[in-house]
């Protein structure tokens, strides 16, 4: 069955970029699903970053749009994400997930990676 | 955006007693309504979607209800494994939002 495991930097410092990506196995990144990003700071709750179908649209959360950047690369069966300008409440577990569907109406996140912990901090 | 509240926050039971979760969404989302249990240090696991449809090999002691903006999880003889904290979260439009989260607590 498919598979996501995040990899990338486990500290980042202040005013930088946050580079994750998420590896797809036991399926494709090209197939017919949102493969989306969300993280999870210290104690609290889920935050839905994004997310990119494999023809490279995208749509992200509002609150962090302007720093935010989602990109498929079909050929590693890989999707990324990108968060600059990083700051203290950037830290979070962040975690990648596929969206699928049921009957191509009702999404839901059936397939998640099992995190990773990026801390901001200099 | 669509803002997800769930009641109550946190609540204490005993194994074998029936659990009820509630989530109000800010406005209608139909049956765009999907629940996630998360245990401490593990990423959350698909439930429930489409508000009542049970995820493949999820026990039948789950189950959800409700439509419109007012839905209902319920466990029905609460198993020491599910302790955990549940979170609500509509798919009715982006930015997909969750609810702050339950946690079931042993009593």
């Amino acid at each position: 069955q498919v598979q996501l495991q995040e990899s990338g930097p486990g500290l980042v410092k202040p005013s930088e970029t946050l580079s994750l990506t998420c590896t797809v196995s036991g399926g494709s990144v090209s197939s017919s699903s949102y493969w989306s990003w969300l993280r999870q700071p210290p104690g609290k709750g889920l935050e839905w970053i994004g997310y990119i179908y494999y023809s490279g649209s995208t749509n992200y959360n509002p609150s962090l749009k302007s720093r935010v950047t989602i990109s498929v690369d079909t050929s590693k069966n890989q999707f990324s994400l990108k968060l600059s300008s990083v700051t203290a409440a950037d830290t979070a577990v962040y975690y990648c997930a596929r969206e699928g569907s049921y009957g191509s109406y009702y999404y839901f996140m059936d397939v998640w990676g099992k995190g990773t912990t990026v801390t901001v901090s200099s | 955006d669509i803002q997800m509240t769930q009641s109550p926050s946190s609540l204490s039971a005993s194994v074998g007693d029936r659990v009820t979760i509630t989530c109000r969404a800010s406005q209608s989302i139909t049956s765009y309504l999907n629940w996630y249990q998360q245990k401490p240090g593990k990423a959350p696991k698909l439930l429930i979607y489409v508000a009542s449809s049970l995820q493949s090999g999820v026990p039948s002691r789950f189950s959800g209800s409700g439509s419109g903006t007012d839905f209902t999880l319920t466990i029905s003889s609460l198993q020491p494994e599910d302790f955990a904290t549940y979170y609500c979260q509509q798919s009715y439009s982006t930015p997909r939002t969750f609810g702050q989260g339950t946690k079931v607590e042993i009593k």
